[in-house]
């Protein structure tokens, strides 16, 4: 079957670093999405990975090795607001996402 | 990118009532809209696809009969809950798909769903 694991919820202090991990088993593969939702708001794009390596963007960026499946997020510079959940989706072969259940992470002063 | 507008953004409904959602593109033509169910602490879950002039796929457990869609134009799907209960409160989220070969999904900004 296809299956996204994530961790659950993740804590991080103001100013530091984390890396939200995710894994992914798919039937094929067109790439990886990261999303970030706020509390009672839909999903925003943050990232897409369709080829290894990683991709930086301002303090986020995202890694991906098609070879293990797996794919991360790094947070740099962490702020209050980035308080919120972050959602894996792999896209698979019929161009369907697929969602992992989203990393809650929370951050404190 | 492009702008998904989904209306309303939050409604409280009796129990027995129908609901309509709307989600629109509205600066492109979106060929396929997918609309989600989110329940607290928990991902999206997709409830169906939806493609303009033709029927929607239904999720395997979505009642077709109770959640109606209908994709009538390039910019515009709806989703009806027919005959709301209480356990069909949820977040309903809709988004759209650029092309056949997507590198983003367009989301909508979500409908909450109370019914009392």
């Amino acid at each position: 079957g296809q299956n996204i694991d994530q961790p659950t919820e993740m804590t991080a202090t103001e100013g530091a670093i984390v890396q939200i991990n995710c894994t992914y088993q798919t039937s094929g593969f067109n790439g990886l999405f990261w999303y970030q939702q706020h509390a009672g708001e839909a999903p925003t794009f943050l990232s897409y990975n369709v080829l290894d390596g990683l991709e930086e963007k301002g303090r986020f960026s995202s890694f991906l090795s098609r070879s293990k499946g797996y794919s991360y997020l790094l947070l740099k510079e962490l702020q209050m607001k980035d308080s919120a959940s972050y959602l894996c989706a792999a896209l698979d072969s019929n161009y369907q996402l697929i969602w992992g259940a989203g990393t809650k992470l929370i951050i404190k002063p | 990118g492009a702008v998904v507008s989904q209306h309303p953004s939050w409604v409280i409904c009796k129990s027995g009532t129908s609901v309509k959602i709307e989600c629109r593109s509205l600066d492109f033509q979106a060929t396929t809209m997918f609309w989600y169910r989110q329940f607290p602490k928990q991902s999206l879950m997709l409830m169906a696809t939806s493609n303009e002039g033709s029927k929607a796929t239904y999720e395997q457990g979505v009642e077709k009969d109770k959640f109606l869609i209908n994709h009538a134009s390039l910019t515009l799907s709806t989703l009806t809950v027919t005959s709301a209960h209480p356990e069909d409160s949820s977040f309903y989220i809709c988004s759209a798909r650029v092309g056949e070969e997507w590198t983003e999904a367009f989301f909508g900004q979500g409908t909450r769903l109370t019914v009392v």
